[in-house]
């Protein structure tokens, strides 16, 4: 059973270009969240998604991220128009139906803008 | 600001022995308790968890302990291994949210 799987590991972009994160959740779990990690810091919630529907978006910036979970393929975090400050790694969890607190993370993806 | 932090930032155990981390919280209201482990370049990894209806739960080699009164968690790691480097963190989920909440974790280091 294979685990969260996020790509790309790595993303570099340029100021202004459009970062697009993928995860796939673990085999049979529903229920996907997003975290931001700054160097020495822990990890900052974003947002909790299930397939088609985001349940709390309440970590996101008003601007510029937006993430969905399609019922067909990845959950995706958008970035558009990506600032320096953006860069960070970024980790997805998922957990399932019967366990909704105990996540399970991905090796995240490390996006650096130039 | 956070309302889960930790007491330091570093830890330097020697191997063998045991190590004790520790987590103080601040959300009376939250229910459930969890303790990652993350090593450089590689994502949180599930250690142990607890429910607020507990004061110690027990798992291969690891003690989380909890104490609502006080507001406080710690992680025991018993007979530690060069392999037990990595980055703690503790995690709390209120009632009711959605997300579980981070503190910014304790650098456990492992002297030969």
């Amino acid at each position: 059973n294979a685990g969260v799987m996020q790509n790309p590991r790595h993303l570099v972009r340029r100021r202004g270009q459009e970062a697009r994160l993928r995860c796939s959740p673990m085999k049979g779990h529903s229920h996907v969240y997003w975290y931001r990690q700054l160097p020495e810091e822990g990890l900052k919630f974003m947002v909790y998604l299930q397939k088609e529907n985001i349940i709390d978006e309440s970590g996101m910036p008003k601007e510029r991220f937006s993430a969905e979970f399609p019922k067909e393929g990845p959950s995706i975090l958008r970035i558009q128009q990506v600032v320096r400050g953006d860069s960070a790694a970024y980790f997805c969890a998922s957990s399932p139906p019967s366990y909704e607190e105990k996540l399970f993370f991905g090796s995240g993806t490390q996006l650096s803008v130039l | 600001g956070e309302s889960v932090g930790l007491h330091l930032p570093t830890l330097s155990v020697q191997e063998g022995d045991n190590s004790i981390i520790n987590c103080a919280y601040s959300n009376s209201a939250s229910d459930y308790f969890i303790w990652y482990k993350q090593e450089s370049g590689k994502g949180p990894q599930f250690i142990i968890d607890i429910r607020s209806n507990m004061d110690k739960r027990q798992g291969q080699r690891v003690t989380v302990l909890l104490n609502k009164t006080v507001k406080h968690l710690s992680l025991q790691i018993a007979a530690t291994q060069p392999g037990d480097s990595a980055v703690y963190f503790c995690a709390e989920k209120p009632g009711g949210a959605d997300g579980l909440t981070f503190g910014k974790g304790t650098h456990l280091i492992i002297q030969p």
